[in-house]
C-alpha cells in the first residue's frame, strides 16, 4: 500500500488479557516508531526501530509492552496482561532513514479499549 | 528537557475567520526541528510543515502561514480564511537533531472547529 497501515482498527479485550498490535510501514523506510494517545496524556513516544532493531526501550510504560520488527518490515507490538489505563489508541509511524528531519508519515492507529 | 507547550485547548471559529494556534517549546540544544500534524477526524496524522532551528524565515503555503521565533521559542500556525475542512486537532512537535533514534515530542494539541 501507499501508507502506513495498521490492524486491527480497533480491539476490545478484557483485562488481564494479552493483545497484539500490527504495523506496516511504507515499503523501503528503515525507520518506524510506536506512539500513544491518550486523552490525559496526548501523544507520547514509546519506542522506535531502526531496521530490525529497538535500541532504547526506555519509553515502553512498564514491561508488560514489547516490541519487534522483522525483515525491516512489520511490527509489532504486544502489551501483556493488559491494565485499563492500556486503553488509548497506538500510532504507528515510519520514515525513510532514522534522521530527525525525515517526516515521519503515520497510520491510522489501533484504538485499544481494556474493559 | 524538552518540552512543547499548546496552551490553546480548544478554538471555534466561524468560516473565513483567520485563526492562529500557537506553540512555544522548550529546549537547550540549539540545533532542532519543529513540526506541525494536522489530524483530521479519521484519526490519521498528517504533515504540514517542518522546520529546523537556524531558519527563521516564516512561510506560507497557500492558506497556511508559519511564524518562527527563537527568540520567544514560538512556531506559531495561522490558517487564513478558515473552512470548515480545517477543523481538526492540530498538533505542534520538537525533535532533536543531534540524537540518533530520537522521536517527535509533541505538545497536546490543539482543536480547531470551524463552523459555516
Amino acid at each position: 500500500g501507499a501508507g502506513v497501515s495498521q490492524s486491527p482498527s480497533n480491539k476490545v479485550t478484557e483485562k488481564g488479557k494479552d493483545v497484539e498490535l500490527r504495523c506496516d510501514p511504507i515499503s523501503g523506510h528503515t525507520a518506524l516508531y510506536w506512539y500513544r494517545q491518550s486523552l490525559g496524556q496526548g501523544l507520547e513516544f514509546l519506542i522506535y526501530f531502526q531496521g530490525n532493531s529497538a535500541p532504547d526501550k526506555s519509553g515502553l510504560p512498564s514491561d508488560r509492552f514489547s516490541a519487534e520488527r522483522t525483515g525491516g518490515s512489520v511490527s509489532t507490538l504486544t502489551i501483556q496482561r493488559t491494565q485499563q489505563e492500556d486503553s488509548a489508541v497506538y500510532l504507528c509511524a515510519s520514515s525513510l532513514e532514522l534522521l530527525p528531519y525525515n517526516e515521519q508519515f503515520f497510520g491510522p492507529g489501533t484504538r485499544l479499549t481494556v474493559l | 528537557a524538552q518540552k512543547v507547550t499548546q496552551a490553546q485547548t480548544e478554538i471555534s471559529v466561524v468560516e473565513k475567520e483567520d485563526v492562529t494556534l500557537d506553540c512555544v517549546y522548550e529546549t537547550r540544544d540549539t540545533t532542532y526541528y519543529l513540526f506541525w500534524y494536522k489530524q483530521p477526524p479519521s484519526g490519521e496524522l498528517v504533515f504540514l510543515i517542518r522546520r529546523n532551528s537556524f531558519d527563521e524565515q516564516n512561510e506560507i503555503s497557500g492558506r497556511y502561514s508559519w511564524n518562527f521565533q527563537k527568540s520567544t521559542s514560538s512556531f506559531n500556525f495561522t490558517i487564513t480564511a478558515s473552512q470548515v475542512v480545517d477543523s481538526a486537532v492540530y498538533f505542534c512537535a520538537l525533535i532533536l537533531a543531534n540524537q540518533a533514534g530520537t522521536a517527535l515530542i509533541f505538545g497536546k494539541g490543539t482543536t480547531l472547529s470551524v463552523s459555516s
